[in-house]
């Protein structure tokens, strides 16, 4: 079956820069999430869209911005990039109306900032 | 604000033992629980969700239960197998009519089956 897709698995990048990551939610979902996993922490929740809308946000930093695309993909851009923005990004999907909005994620994107 | 607690932190048996692994939660107005998987820096498995009408939900040698006015929820592994041996998440989506979707997720615990 298909799953999430994330783009790239891995990313180094230098403080200030900016930096895309990318999710390909699973064929016919139509709710994207993002999370944040620093080292040794549990994931937050960062921001999510349904249907092409913003539908949740919670502890994203102003210097992040996300959206989701008409193919139902989402891109999280994040600028002048910080030591601490080194983490794991998540991207979950799920369906509305399916299986209790149970959350599907991605194998995550491994940013590292130096 | 919804916070969520995983006990034991961390947890090492032998094999073959069968195990329970506690999660906590404060605010009982819960629309479902996950439990998930973490291997050492890959991603998150799904094992089992329950919805807030549910008592139970199992799926092979895992068993997992919920308590929703005691705010608490359990995950069973019978006769664990050192291929068990990862960090065990549960999370909680709030019940609020569908407007956050989002899942809070409980501290972890890291469990060691030894051969």
């Amino acid at each position: 079956a298909a799953g999430v897709i994330q783009s790239p698995r891995h990313l180094i990048k230098e403080k200030r820069e900016t930096a895309t990551l990318k999710c390909y939610p699973i064929p016919r979902h139509d709710t994207v999430y993002w999370y944040q996993q620093g080292p040794g922490q549990d994931p937050q929740f960062l921001i999510s869209f349904y249907e092409k809308m913003q539908s949740d946000k919670g502890s994203i930093p102003d210097r992040f911005s996300a959206q989701q695309f008409s193919d139902y993909h989402s891109e999280l851009n994040m600028s002048s990039l910080e030591l601490g923005d080194s983490a794991l990004y998540f991207c979950a999907s799920s369906r509305r109306d399916y299986s209790a909005y149970e959350q599907y994620f991605g194998p995550g994107t491994r940013l590292t900032v130096t | 604000k919804q916070e969520v607690t995983q006990i034991p932190a961390a947890l090492s048996v032998p094999e073959g033992e069968n195990l329970v692994l506690n999660c906590s939660f404060t605010d009982s107005a819960i629309y479902n629980l996950q439990w998930f998987r973490q291997d050492p820096g890959k991603g998150l498995t799904s094992l089992l969700l329950i919805q807030s009408s549910q008592r139970e939900q199992t799926s092979g040698r895992l068993n997992a239960s919920l308590d929703k006015s005691s705010g608490r929820s359990t995950l069973y592994i019978a006769a664990s197998q050192p291929g068990d041996s990862a960090t065990y998440l549960c999370a909680v989506r709030r019940s609020d009519g569908g407007a956050t979707n989002k899942l809070i997720f409980g501290t972890g615990t890291l469990l060691a089956v030894q051969p």
